[in-house]
């Protein structure tokens, strides 16, 4: 599966757009980007997922360029509920369920 | 709808010991997967099951094993424990077809002296 590399933290403060850009220049034809997210003590969840161009939903935005070499998740308006560790995921989807996380961002979100 | 169970929540052990820990998943869900997670890091997959039969596996020893029974539950044990075990374990239950989206539960938390 693609090797994955995301920045170890960020902070932002309530109210702010944050991106959290992550890059896999090994990506196979065949592999989707997915997202999760885990707050201390919790079992990670899962975000957004997507294969190209832009995907939305009432969490989060998925960005991702032609060559699919990057993806940025954006996150509208933080709160401090946010604060939490997003990891970045590439690989197949379908059944083969091996998840692969990396160390992950942790994103602070301050008052 | 219960989300992913599991069970016990926190555990204490010795090396050398045997552990079981146990995981019910979301319903509807008949893929079980284990991850272990060190304090800093990321989950690392251990192994499914779909089926009742182990279908993938991680990078892990033997001593790392489990089984799923026919309501879909699963366990997981892990024999001759060692210091590097202790760790935040991990449930994750999803639809056969949907792996990618996976529900995890609050995990178990295994130290071992």
């Amino acid at each position: 599966l693609a090797k994955t590399t995301q920045p170890i933290s960020m902070d932002s403060y309530e109210g702010q757009e944050v991106n959290i850009t992550c890059s896999h220049n090994n990506i196979a034809t065949n592999d989707y980007i997915t997202w999760y997210q885990q707050f201390p003590s919790q079992g990670p969840r899962f975000i957004i997922q997507g294969y190209k161009t832009k995907v939305t939903n009432e969490v989060a935005s998925l960005f991702i360029p032609a060559d699919r070499k990057s993806s940025t998740l954006s996150l509208p308006r933080v709160s401090l509920s946010d604060t939490a560790v997003y990891y970045c995921l590439v690989g197949l989807t379908g059944n083969t369920g091996k998840l692969i996380f990396g160390q992950g961002t942790t994103l602070q979100v301050k008052p | 709808d219960a989300g992913v169970t599991q069970s016990p929540t926190h555990l204490i052990k010795t090396r050398g010991q045997q552990v079981t820990l146990r995981c019910s998943p979301k319903s509807g869900h008949d893929t079980v997967s284990w991850y272990q997670q060190a304090l800093g890091q990321g989950p690392q997959f251990i192994f499914q099951y779909y089926e009742e039969e182990e279908r993938q596996r991680g990078n892990f020893p033997d001593r790392f094993s489990g089984h799923q029974f026919p309501n879909y539950s699963s366990e997981l044990n892990v024999n001759a424990l060692l210091l590097g075990d202790s760790a935040l374990y991990l449930c994750a239950s999803s639809p056969e077809r949907q792996a990618y989206e996976q529900y995890f539960g609050p995990g178990t938390r295994l130290t071992v002296t």
